[in-house]
């Protein structure tokens, strides 16, 4: 079955350590990657996205991913993160058909925590 | 300008109502999409618009739930004689295009007692 795997739920850093979520997918078509974010109280919004070429990404606010196509990973990262980053992180792939039809399949997300 | 809205922001009902859950999308986007999200949960896509046509109602979870878009704008979810399992976060989400970024509302919370 198609699925989208975030291993991580809850994550906890200091301000200026590094961050890597993972996310791993698994089908074997076409896909599309994305990563998404929620501040505490705001709405869902796009970090980046990967659609085709370079498979560094880089996002909104510092934030890059990389898709490994051989390991279904689009693993997210940030050098420096700061109290400012504390949201929950969903990761998103999109798989579309010959058909012309598409879904898409979000992980259940990863809480992160930054302390000041 | 102003971004995705839904109406009512919470929604109380009791078991076997049927409730009507509406998106208003960002004037001009062609797609529009419906996403539900229970407690501890990822988000389940349900279904997606182009225009006012949806490709594939396969995702929507039973015959109970239906959803129709009227002149490429307004949106409705229609869920009938609604079950507890029922009770849960329900997003929509518009973009300009199918490959263009999506804009989420804030949600529907509903609660089904």
């Amino acid at each position: 079955a198609q699925s989208v795997s975030q291993h991580n739920h809850h994550v906890i850093l200091s301000e200026a350590a590094s961050l890597e979520l993972g996310c791993n997918y698994s089908y074997g078509g076409t896909v599309n990657l994305f990563w998404y974010v929620q501040y505490p109280g705001q709405h869902l919004q796009l970090l980046l996205k990967y659609f085709s070429g370079d498979p560094l990404v880089k996002g909104i606010k510092g934030f890059e991913a990389e898709f490994i196509k051989s390991k279904f990973s689009f693993n997210l990262r940030k050098p420096s993160v700061q109290w400012s980053d504390t949201a929950e992180y969903f990761c998103a792939v999109k798989l579309s058909w010959t058909s012309g039809t598409y879904k898409y399949i979000f992980g259940t997300g990863t809480r992160l925590k930054v302390l000041a | 300008g102003a971004g995705v809205s839904q109406s009512p922001s919470n929604k109380v009902t009791e078991k076997g109502k049927d409730v009507e859950l509406r998106c208003d999308p960002i004037s001009g986007h062609t797609a529009l999409y419906w996403y539900r999200q229970s407690l501890g949960q990822g988000l389940e896509f349900l279904i997606y618009f182009q225009g006012n046509s949806a490709p594939d109602k396969s995702g929507l979870p039973s015959d109970r739930f239906s959803a129709e878009r009227t002149g490429g704008s307004v949106s409705t979810l229609t869920i009938q004689r609604t079950q507890q399992e029922d009770s849960a976060v329900y997003l929509c989400a518009s973009s300009r295009g199918t490959e263009e970024t999506q804009y989420f509302g804030p949600g529907t919370r509903l609660l089904v007692l």
